[in-house]
């Protein structure tokens, strides 16, 4: 089945600097991959997804790129802010039967200091 | 719209008991899913449903773990004689049909069992 790494486990950096977050995957059926970020004592939110027919999209401060071909895909956070500071995970979606079969990567804690 | 609802937040139970949980999906959500999350863990899928239907079980779903999704709405994931390892938060997340891939997760219950 689909294998999801994720690097760094935590990342710390300056308030206004870049935060970058890469994940691996080894199912190149996949064909979704989307980023949630958990705050303490909440559930993930979805906070940018790529599709494998795109190769990046950017939504504001934030930007998802993903190499098919070495089956793996980043996070990019520019200008961070400490409200950005949060657990992060990456995704990937293996079509199945139903084609809901999400498998998450373990997680990377950004802090960012201000 | 009020988000993914999950009660109770926190449960404490001893070793051997039964424990219930209950998930409201957002309204006009026809999928429902259910996560174990772990400390350092990314969510593990565990079950899904389609309006009533459950399609898919993981093989982590052992066969004391029960869920259900009357008329399509809210669901329970029942657990039977609870052991020390089922100790983890537990999430449920819904979608549309229209936009699978789009979960959107409640808080989550976190299970302790001593």
């Amino acid at each position: 089945g689909e294998n999801v790494e994720q690097h760094p486990s935590t990342l710390s950096v300056q308030e206004g600097d870049s935060a970058v977050i890469k994940c691996t995957y080894s199912d190149s059926a996949s064909n979704y991959f989307p980023w949630y970020k958990q705050e303490l004592g909440k559930g993930p939110q979805l906070i940018i997804d790529i599709r494998s027919n795109v190769g990046e999209k950017k939504d504001q401060r934030i930007a998802v790129t993903l190499n098919k071909t070495a089956k793996h895909f980043s996070l990019h956070i520019t200008e961070t802010q400490p409200e950005d500071s949060a657990v992060y995970f990456c995704a990937a979606r293996t079509p199945d039967n139903y084609g809901q079969n999400f498998v998450f990567g373990p997680g990377t804690r950004l802090s960012v200091l201000p | 719209d009020t988000g993914v609802s999950q009660n109770p937040r926190h449960k404490i139970t001893k070793r051997g008991q039964n424990v219930t949980f209950r998930c409201d999906p957002i309204s006009e959500h026809n999928r429902l899913y259910w996560y174990r999350q772990t400390l350092g863990q990314g969510p593990e899928f565990l079950t899904y449903f389609q309006n009533e239907a459950q399609l898919e079980k993981s093989r982590l779903l052992s066969d004391r773990f029960s869920a259900e999704r009357p008329k399509g709405s809210f669901s329970t994931l029942e657990i039977q004689r609870t052991e020390q390892g089922d100790s983890a938060m537990y999430l449920c997340a819904s979608s549309q049909a229209r936009t699978a891939e789009k979960l959107f997760f409640g808080s989550g219950t976190q299970l302790s069992v001593l």
